[in-house]
């Protein structure tokens, strides 16, 4: 089973600012890496997928970068809607789809 | 519009069965493989099993294989997980979740259900 492992659990983030989040794997996902963006009492959204790829809809300001073990996804301007957890899910290697424990991303 | 619709979901104690829904509408369902994923309360996202688009391969994670079944009825639309044995740690937020790519079967998904609430108790 591929462990995916997030980095750092909470981040404070003043609105405006960047935020970057990281996600590693136990072993290589090549690209096969997806972001998820959940918000309190609602399902998770897509955000990015193939590590660097925005989904239908998803704003310029979120992207992702990195293959193989590790991968990054940053928000370049944080607005009042995007302070929420974020998850990284690997589906190179399955079953198991693994995810990440996630990332929070709090208001500082 | 997709729209995924979970039901099912109920308080069961401990050795019980429950059997959950997904009513899937604005897409072609048959050509899509789909998935359950759950969230323990205040917990992160766990991966439960996945169908293929005909219904022909099935996955599990190693935590539920033998106790639950994945299914799905392309007739009416509907993803099913028949849940047997169930234990105190598989108390969750049950969603499903539509695979994003057509006649694959990728594992990432674009649509989520709201979920439906599986609590194991006595």
């Amino acid at each position: 089973e591929i462990v995916m492992t997030q980095s750092p659990a909470t981040l404070s983030v003043s609105p405006g600012e960047r935020a970057t989040l990281s996600c590693r794997a136990s072993q290589s996902v090549g690209s096969n890496l997806a972001w998820y963006q959940q918000k309190p009492g609602q399902a998770p959204r897509l955000l990015i997928y193939g590590a660097s790829t925005r989904a239908t809809g998803i704003p310029a300001r979120f992207s992702g970068s990195g293959s193989g073990t590790e991968f990054t996804l940053t928000i370049s301007s944080l607005q009042s809607e995007d302070f929420a957890v974020y998850y990284c899910q690997q589906y190179n290697s399955w079953p198991p789809i693994t995810f990440g424990g996630g990332t929070k991303v709090e208001i500082k | 519009e997709v729209q995924l619709l979970e039901s099912g979901g109920n308080l069961v104690q401990p050795g019980g069965s429950l059997r959950l829904s997904c009513a899937a509408s604005g897409f072609t369902f048959s050509g899509y493989a789909m998935s359950w994923v759950r969230q323990a309360p205040g917990k992160g996202l766990e991966w439960v099993s996945g169908i293929s688009g005909s219904g022909g391969s099935t996955y599990y994670a190693d935590s539920v294989k033998g106790r639950f079944t994945i299914s799905r009825d392309n007739s009416k639309n509907t993803l099913y997980l028949q849940m047997n044995s169930l234990r105190a740690e598989d108390t969750a937020l049950y969603y499903c979740a539509k695979d994003h790519e057509y006649q694959l079967l990728r594992g990432f998904f674009d649509y989520w259900g709201q979920g439906t609430l599986v609590t194991v108790s006595s």
